[in-house]
Parts: C-alpha cells; structure tokens; sequence
C-alpha cells in the first residue's frame, strides 16, 4: 500500500530552528514535495527532491534518502508567520497514476 | 503571473441547487486539477485535465462535473450535492501532467469553501 507519515503537531520558538520529518512507503517514486498551508488558505510550494541530499532555499532547507524512503523539512531563525501546516507529498509510480500521495501534516506552532 | 484564481471564494447550497465553481490560470499550464480538502486533512485529488482532456477520474460521484472549455479555465459543475460534501474545493494547475519521470510542482488557487445544506 501508500503511506506517508507525519508528526501531527510540532511546537517551536520563535528564532529557533525547527524539523519536521515524513516518511514514505510508495509503490514507485518520482519526487518529495513540501508544501505550506495556513489554515483556511490553499497549499503553497515550499521545495521538490527527486536525487538524494539537501535541498536549500533561503530559510528552508529539504533532505532525502531514497533508500531510507525519508525526507525532512528545515526551517531555520523561525518567524511567528511560519505557524502553519506542512504537508509532505510524494508523487508515486506508474501503480498510482503518478499521481502526488500526500501526507497529513504536521501544524506547527511558533511561540515567541 | 504565478497565479491561480478561483470563484467564487464561499458558496452556500441547498441540496437540490445546480451551481459551479470556476478555476482560471494564465501561466500557460497545461494540465489543471481539481482536489476536495475536509478540515485537517490533506488534499484528496478528483479530477486531473491534460491538455483539455481528462486524464483521471478517481471515482468520484456524478454530482460532481468537471468541464475544461480552453487551456485556461476549469469548471467544476455541482448538482444534488450531500451535506458530506462540504468542504474547501482546490483547483491547482502545473505545467504538464506526465506519466514519466518529469515532475513540475502544482500551483494551488485559494480554493472555494462549498457549505451544502
């Protein structure tokens, strides 16, 4: 079967740094995506990894092992607009149309 | 332009309305989808268009009708809806849908929060 998970909930500081991990068990593989959603808001594209090691942009950074089906999500000098849930998604093989699994989330809470 | 728009934003129904959501993007993506989210629940896929065709159906019920007049536009066409189908409907685009190895991050819309009643 397709699985993805995801802490539920994680709380952080403010100017802290904070990460959230996501593991998978696909059928096939052809990415990670992680993106951000403020409640009540759609989701945003945070970072894609379909190669192994880290991904950096900016503030935010993405990790993956293939081979551990794991992934991470780094976020660094936390700002209290950070408070959001993170979904994890990832876009299976040829038994799920290739279409993106996702995740539940994880709703962080920046405290400052 | 990086953006994805949809109407309206809220929309209330009784269960015998006819009524739809509109989905429009000028980044000249060619495959758009539609996706249905509960609260606290990651986004459940409906419908995928490419290139104006539907490429994927997952199983959803005939109360719900898709419709893609143009490369730009997305139409999701509601009729005898349940109350267990009031949630925050997403429309997404990405610049191609394949079945390879090539994939392209989706842009979502704000979504249209659907309450039937």
């Amino acid at each position: 079967g397709q699985n993805i998970d995801q802490p539920t909930e994680m709380t952080a500081t403010e100017g802290a740094i904070v990460q959230i991990n996501c593991t998978y068990q696909t059928s096939g593989f052809n990415g990670l995506f992680w993106y951000q959603q403020h409640a009540g808001e759609a989701p945003t594209f945070l970072s894609y990894n379909v190669l192994d090691g880290l991904e950096e942009k900016g503030r935010f950074s993405s990790f993956l092992s293939r081979s551990k089906g794991y992934s991470y999500l780094l976020l660094k000098e936390l700002q209290m607009k950070d408070s959001a849930s993170y979904l994890c998604a990832v876009r299976g093989g040829m038994d799920s149309n290739y279409q993106l699994i996702w995740g539940a989330g994880t709703k962080l809470i920046i405290k400052p | 332009d990086t953006e994805v728009t949809q109407t309206p934003k809220h929309l209330v129904m009784g269960m015998t309305n006819k009524k739809s959501l509109k989905c429009e993007q000028h980044m000249g993506h060619r495959a758009m989808y539609w996706y249905k989210q509960k609260a606290k629940k990651p986004p459940e896929l409906m419908f995928v268009y490419s290139y104006e065709k539907l490429s994927i159906n997952e199983s959803v019920p005939s109360r719900f009708s898709p419709e893609c007049p143009n490369s730009s536009l997305l139409n999701l066409h509601l009729h005898a809806l349940q109350p267990e189908d009031s949630a925050l409907y997403l429309c997404a685009s990405s610049q191609e849908w394949t079945g390879g190895a090539i994939t392209y991050e989706q842009y979502f819309g704000p979504g249209t929060r659907l309450t039937v009643t």
